[in-house]
């Protein structure tokens, strides 16, 4: 198993230009996630998905969408870039089952992204 | 949105020294996750905490569960030169609710 694999690793955008990051994984897990980490900050949730088809907002979610077509991939879009988009963005999947969760959240290598 | 304290921000210790940090929330959380991310790398979880009270080893490190559930502890016995990166505690409120709380991190860093 690759497990959460992110593409692209690093991305130079000028404002208002679009992207997509991509995410995939391998372990046929139900629910995935998009994280960004500002410098010397912890993880904030974007967005989230409990299974293909579903989406809802995290902590952080504006200037971004996302889209759950299949229970592998959860892409995360920037419609129009601002220099605030510059983070590390981290995709992270888990199984979660029934009502006692022993929940492990799996997460990709990260993409760098810089807006100038 | 809240995010959990961590104590220290950062660490700089001398290589088979023993570490301690910790995280504090002003609310309750029923799960405790322990993270180390490596430079240019996503986290990894190292120890996950389901009970208050509980304490938990793996290898060198060993977390515990407050019992208020509102703090957890993270030790790290004996370091070594592969243990520097940034160490991360999560929070989840309710089992089931899929959303994680992070903490700020704490840096550890090793003088040979």
């Amino acid at each position: 198993n690759a497990g959460v694999t992110q593409t692209p690793k690093f991305r130079i955008l000028k404002i208002g230009q679009s992207m997509t990051l991509q995410c995939t994984q391998d372990m046929n897990h139900n629910y995935m996630y998009w994280y960004r980490q500002d410098p010397g900050m912890g993880l904030k949730l974007i967005y989230y998905s409990v299974g293909a088809g579903i989406t809802d907002k995290g902590e952080v979610p504006n200037g971004y969408n996302v889209s759950r077509s299949t229970t592998e991939d959860f892409p995360l879009r920037l419609e129009l870039a601002a220099p605030s988009q510059t983070s590390v963005y981290f995709c992270a999947s888990s199984y979660i089952a029934g009502t006692i969760a022993q929940e492990t959240q799996y997460f990709g290598p990260g993409t760098r992204l810089l807006v100038l | 949105g809240q995010q959990l304290n961590q104590s220290p921000q950062s660490m700089f210790i001398q290589e088979g020294e023993d570490v301690s940090m910790n995280c504090t929330s002003s609310s309750i959380f029923n799960t405790w996750l322990w993270y180390k991310q490596d430079p240019g790398e996503g986290p990894v979880l190292l120890i996950a905490l389901y009970k208050a009270g509980e304490l938990t080893s793996n290898g060198r490190l060993t977390a515990q569960f407050g019992i208020t559930r509102k703090d957890s502890f993270l030790n790290i016995s004996a370091s070594i030169p592969s243990d520097v990166g940034i160490y991360f505690c999560a929070g989840q409120r309710n089992f089931g609710n899929e959303k994680l709380t992070f903490g700020t991190g704490t840096r550890l860093t090793i003088i040979p």
